[in-house]
């Protein structure tokens, strides 16, 4: 079974920090997405990372995917508050994008000003 | 392009009552996937589409979750009788390329209250 681990589940930091995410997952996938969700709205796809050693960056986000680890990090520069959210990871199922995406339980940031 | 559209995206019903809930994808994407977020926790996939065909339902509590894909477009996920632990949000999600990139694209999803 394919499991998805995200941490921390829960952080608080203070604008103009740095910080990472962390994604582990527990079988092999060489694809792996990151989304945002804002309170009371869908997810929004931020990331998608599609091979060993990817990295891709938007703004003050940027995703790195190591498959060889099943890790993949989200590091936060100098963030700002309109960062607040939730942010998940997903990984594909065992058949490839077409099963689907397991999710990880997601990591709530707060950006306090 | 309009995005995955879903209605209603607010429902509160007392247990034992029916309820649906309506996903239109995105024009042109063969792939629909319907998921369940309870509160504080990531998307769980309950049933996958390929055009009309339910190729991964196994999730779905078959005894009282139903879902239908008619002519490949539009879908309906169904709740009779629907229990307390129902109350979730209920996301449909659409891709185009599911076997190349898999990148899914969520509706808003439609919050499901049972009293």
């Amino acid at each position: 079974e394919l499991k998805v681990e995200q941490n921390p589940l829960f952080l608080s930091m203070q604008e103009g920090k740095n910080y990472t995410i962390y994604c582990n997952y527990s079988t092999t996938s060489d694809r792996l997405y990151w989304y945002r969700q804002d309170p009371g709205k869908s997810l929004e796809s931020l990331f998608v990372l599609l091979s060993n050693g990817a990295v891709k960056q938007e703004g003050r986000l940027m995703a790195s995917l190591d498959t060889k680890a099943r890790l993949s990090t989200l590091h936060i520069t100098a963030a700002v508050h309109d960062l607040s959210a939730t942010y998940f990871c997903a990984v594909d199922g065992p058949g490839g994008g077409a099963d689907g995406l397991t999710f990880g339980k997601g990591t709530h940031l707060i950006i306090q000003p | 392009e309009a995005g995955v559209v879903q209605s209603p995206r607010y429902k509160i019903i007392e247990k034992k009552q029916p309820v649906a809930f309506w996903c239109n994808p995105i024009s042109g994407h063969n792939t629909l996937y319907w998921y369940l977020q309870n509160l504080g926790q990531g998307p769980e996939l309950l049933i996958r589409y390929e055009n009309e065909e339910a190729v991964d339902d196994s999730q779905l509590p078959k005894d009282r979750f139903s879902a239908e894909r008619l002519k490949g477009v539009d879908s309906t996920l169904k709740i009779q009788p629907a229990e307390l632990g129902d109350s979730a949000v209920y996301l449909c999600a659409s891709s185009k390329d599911g076997l190349m990139t898999g990148e899914l694209f969520f509706g808003e999803g439609s919050r499901l209250t049972v009293l």
